[in-house]
Order: C-alpha cells, then sequence, then structure tokens
C-alpha cells in the first residue's frame, strides 16, 4: 500500500492553462505539505495543513491554492501557469508538524513541465 | 538571513570505505536535525533525526553528530556501497511550523 499518493506523476501544460494535482496519504498524519523542488533541487515548502487548517503560506503566488477536503486529501490548483512553475511538486504529510521533528513521508512527485 | 549549507559538490568514494557529508546552518537555533535521503525521480526518505540535547545518533551504518557551538552536523555511512549513491538532504528544525531543507549533496559509490 502507497503511503502517499500523488497523481499525475507527469504534468505538461501550456502557459495560461489551469490545473491541479492530487495527494493521499493513508497514514492517518494530522499534517499534511506541499513542496517545490526547482531545476537546482532545492526544496522549498509552499503550504501545510494541519488538521485541515492553512498553517503555512510562504510567499507563494495567490495563483496556487491548496485545497483539503478532509484530512486524508490535499490537493494543489494552479492558476494561470507560467514558465517558472515548471518544477516537481512533492506531497508529504506527518504525525505532527515538521518543524518540531516530526518524520515526513513524502509522495513521489508530479513533475510539471510549462510550455 | 537563515542559511543551511551543504557541499554542492558531488562526494565520490570507493565502495567499503566511509562518506562523510556535511551541514552547516547559520542564523539558526534548531531543536532538532533530521537528515533524508533522495533517489533520482523519488522524494525524499526519512533516515535519522538528533535533538540538540544529543550529540550523537546511531542506526545500523549510518551516524549523524549535531555540534550546536559549530553550528554543524556531520552524517556518515560506514562500510559504504554502491546502493547508498543518492542525494542527501539536512533540515535543521526550530521547533517552528516550518520545515526546511538543505539543497543535499550528491553521494556517488563506485564499485
Amino acid at each position: 500500500d502507497t503511503a502517499v499518493s500523488q497523481t499525475p506523476k507527469y504534468l505538461v501544460t501550456q502557459m495560461g492553462n489551469d490545473k491541479s494535482i492530487k495527494c493521499e496519504q493513508n497514514l492517518g498524519h494530522d499534517t499534511m505539505y506541499w513542496y517545490k523542488q526547482d531545476s537546482k533541487k532545492f526544496l522549498k515548502i509552499m503550504f501545510s495543513y494541519n488538521n485541515k487548517e492553512l498553517i503555512i503560506n510562504e510567499t507563494v503566488p495567490n495563483r496556487f491554492s491548496p485545497k483539503s477536503p478532509d484530512k486524508a486529501h490535499l490537493n494543489l490548483h494552479i492558476n494561470s501557469l507560467e514558465l517558472g512553475d515548471s518544477a516537481v511538486y512533492f506531497c508529504a504529510s506527518s504525525q505532527g508538524l515538521g518543524g518540531f521533528g516530526f518524520e515526513q513521508y513524502f509522495g513521489p512527485g508530479t513533475r510539471l513541465t510549462v510550455t | 538571513s537563515q542559511k543551511i549549507e551543504q557541499n554542492s559538490e558531488a562526494l565520490n568514494i570507493q565502495e567499503g570505505k566511509t562518506a562523510t557529508l556535511t551541514c552547516n546552518y547559520t542564523n539558526y537555533s534548531p531543536a532538532y536535525l533530521q537528515w533524508y535521503r533522495q533517489d533520482p525521480g523519488r522524494g525524499p526518505v526519512f533516515l535519522l533525526l538528533i535533538r540538540e540535547n544529543e550529540k550523537e545518533k546511531r542506526k545500523e551504518r549510518l551516524k549523524v553528530t549535531f555540534d550546536t557551538t559549530l553550528k554543524q552536523s556531520l552524517f556518515h555511512i560506514t562500510a559504504s556501497q554502491p546502493a547508498d549513491s543518492a542525494t542527501y538532504l539536512c533540515a535543521p528544525l526550530e521547533g517552528s511550523y516550518i520545515p526546511t531543507f538543505g539543497r543535499g549533496t550528491s553521494l556517488i559509490v563506485h564499485p
């Protein structure tokens, strides 16, 4: 059983389009995250949800909107895609807040390419 | 500003040797420090956590040290194997809401 799953694995789209990435975890964790990993492999947090409430929003453009229908799901919707959005997006989950040392479990990533 | 530094150049070693990776941080006061492994095309995988009051932590062939005075953590893999080849990320954590990662160091173990 996959602990943290994401769909799709690859996403190729044109500038200006709107797209969504889905994430599900079956670990019963309270906290879920979205990270962006750029071409230089820098892993930067975008959002964190704890019990369906937004905890962090790290200077991410408002074209990005996270949606958590329940504790096991955290989806990422992106409006008006730009070339600079091309990256690998990782979903992760942890039992508690990651900044307090809780182990994070990462999904396989979604490689987004904007042309 | 806060900074996490890991060697950007790949570390190449021979099988059987000990690999040592370095994580330096500035303007952080981490209460915890984690190490993760990332293989190409995959998400990071948690390896070890060390707390600020612990000098050293071991798990099988892995050893992590944490020196809060030097603001440095060292990650050792003893008796390294080609299967250990991956990128290793450190994450100094201040006990806040925000988890942060270094860029990682690529380790290549040659048979």
